[in-house]
């Protein structure tokens, strides 16, 4: 079956505009988690949905960052006003449930410049 | 706060050395700690779940352990195509659902 997918794969924007990141996650699953990763690092977590209830926002970085996941489907992450510290690969990731294994999109880079 | 150590950092082998790669963890009530696959420009990959110490999976030429705490992932006779970054992770009932990744092990297999 169709896998977790994001858009656009790379995305180059100036310091100071607003970006979009767009995740389609696998049919079904209930849970859906954004991460970023910067070159050689680890993953960072940012935000995650489960169901109907309110998201866990404890890891955005910032108040630039928001995200929304409609009809418990497709999730949209909004960085406002970037800056070239948010250049990162951003991934999203879904699964059957929480504490169930998770399964990656191909991320989509984002450059600042 | 839950906290998850790598190492090594990197790992150079030649193809058919056998070695082991570490995962060190601090978790206030462990509900899972998953092992991933990471291949240059792309998502992380699942490899397994290990939910209590003591418990074991094995998948090809790799094989998942885990204690209270710690993990191991060791890799029996590996192959050029094992070569990429494994990430640990772990969830823990204090969290529900967030995942705390470890900065990950790079691994080169030499033919």
């Amino acid at each position: 079956g169709a896998g977790v997918s994001q858009s656009p794969s790379n995305k180059v924007t100036e310091k100071g505009k607003d970006v979009e990141l767009r995740c389609d996650p696998i049919s079904g699953h209930t849970a859906l988690y954004w991460y970023r990763q910067s070159l050689g690092q680890g993953l960072e977590f940012l935000i995650y949905f489960q169901g109907n209830s309110a998201p866990d926002k404890s890891g955005l970085p910032s108040d630039r960052f928001s995200a929304e996941r409609t009809g418990g489907s497709v999730s949209t992450l909004t960085i406002q006003r970037t800056q070239q510290e948010d250049s990162a690969v951003y991934l999203c990731a879904s699964s059957a449930d929480i504490f169930y294994e998770q399964y990656f999109g191909p991320g989509t880079r984002l450059t600042v410049t | 706060e839950d906290q998850v150590t790598q190492s090594p950092e990197a790992l150079r082998l030649q193809e058919g050395e056998s070695s082991s790669l570490n995962c060190s963890y601090t978790v206030s009530g462990l509900r899972g700690l998953f092992w991933y696959r990471q291949d240059p420009g792309k998502g992380p990959e699942f490899l397994f779940t290990l939910y209590s110490a003591g418990e074991e999976k094995e998948k090809e030429r790799l094989k998942a352990t885990l204690t209270k705490k710690e993990s191991f992932l060791h890799i029996t006779a590996p192959k050029p195509e094992d070569s990429a970054t494994y990430l640990c992770a772990v969830q823990a009932g204090t969290n529900a659902g967030k995942s705390t990744f470890g900065d990950g092990t790079t691994l080169t297999v030499k033919p």
